[in-house]
């Protein structure tokens, strides 16, 4: 069975800081990975994904991920927080042909002028 | 590309009432649909994966009968709440697959909706 751990429910960052969310997850195949972002009271909007291939990911809003499978980690980070960054933060797991997506319990990220 | 709506975005209904939410795929046909619940600062929890034409499969522990999923078409599934109590209140949000993804899991989500129950 897969899973996922979001370290952190609650993130604070500085504006122009770095800002880095950690995920961890546990899957049974070699999993497919992804991050999404959600804005209060609205759906979820992908940022990134990692399927096959290279192992860095970028996504959109200056984001990006890196699959390390022998941490069994997809952490996502962005060089430089801005305002519009805060949100709740997503990362969910599938084991990949058709299976379905789970996720973890989230990140609220909050960014200080 | 990739659109996905929800319809309504709000409502509010009396208990005892079955309410239906809407989930169309606007620019593209979907193979799959997904149901999920979100309560207040939670994650979200799947209720029910729906293939067009096809019964829904639902997850452990949701009861198919006061959940009723029917997706009639590659862009349109509906999820009605039947007799809805307010333990039903709930954000429900939708996803669908888009084809030229398939392999790769990857959902596109509608704006959800905020169900009420008084």
């Amino acid at each position: 069975a897969q899973s996922v751990t979001q370290l952190g429910s609650h993130v604070s960052v500085s504006e122009g800081a770095l800002v880095l969310l950690r995920c961890n997850y546990s899957s049974s195949v070699p999993p497919y990975l992804f991050w999404y972002v959600q804005y209060p009271n609205q759906g979820l909007q992908l940022l990134l994904k990692y399927t096959t291939g290279a192992t860095l990911v970028k996504g959109i809003n200056g984001f990006e991920a890196e699959f390390k499978k022998s941490e069994t980690s997809f952490h996502l980070t962005k060089p430089s927080a801005h305002m519009s960054d805060a949100a709740e933060y997503f990362c969910a797991v599938s084991e990949g042909a058709g299976n379905k997506l789970t996720f973890g319990g989230g990140t609220r990220v909050l960014v200080k002028p | 590309g990739a659109v996905v709506s929800q319809h309504p975005s709000r409502v509010i209904c009396k208990s005892g009432t079955s309410v239906k939410i809407e989930c169309r795929s606007l620019d593209f046909q979907a193979t799959t649909m997904f149901w999920y619940r979100q309560f207040p600062k939670q994650s979200l929890m799947l209720m029910a994966t729906s293939n067009e034409g096809s019964k829904a499969t639902y997850e452990q522990g949701v009861e198919k009968d006061k959940f009723l999923i029917n997706h009639a078409s590659l862009t349109l599934s509906t999820l009605t709440v039947t007799s809805a109590h307010p333990e039903d209140s709930s954000f429900y949000i939708c996803s669908a697959s888009l084809a030229a993804d398939r392999g790769t899991d990857t959902q596109y989500f509608g704006p959800g909706t905020r169900l009420t129950v008084l």
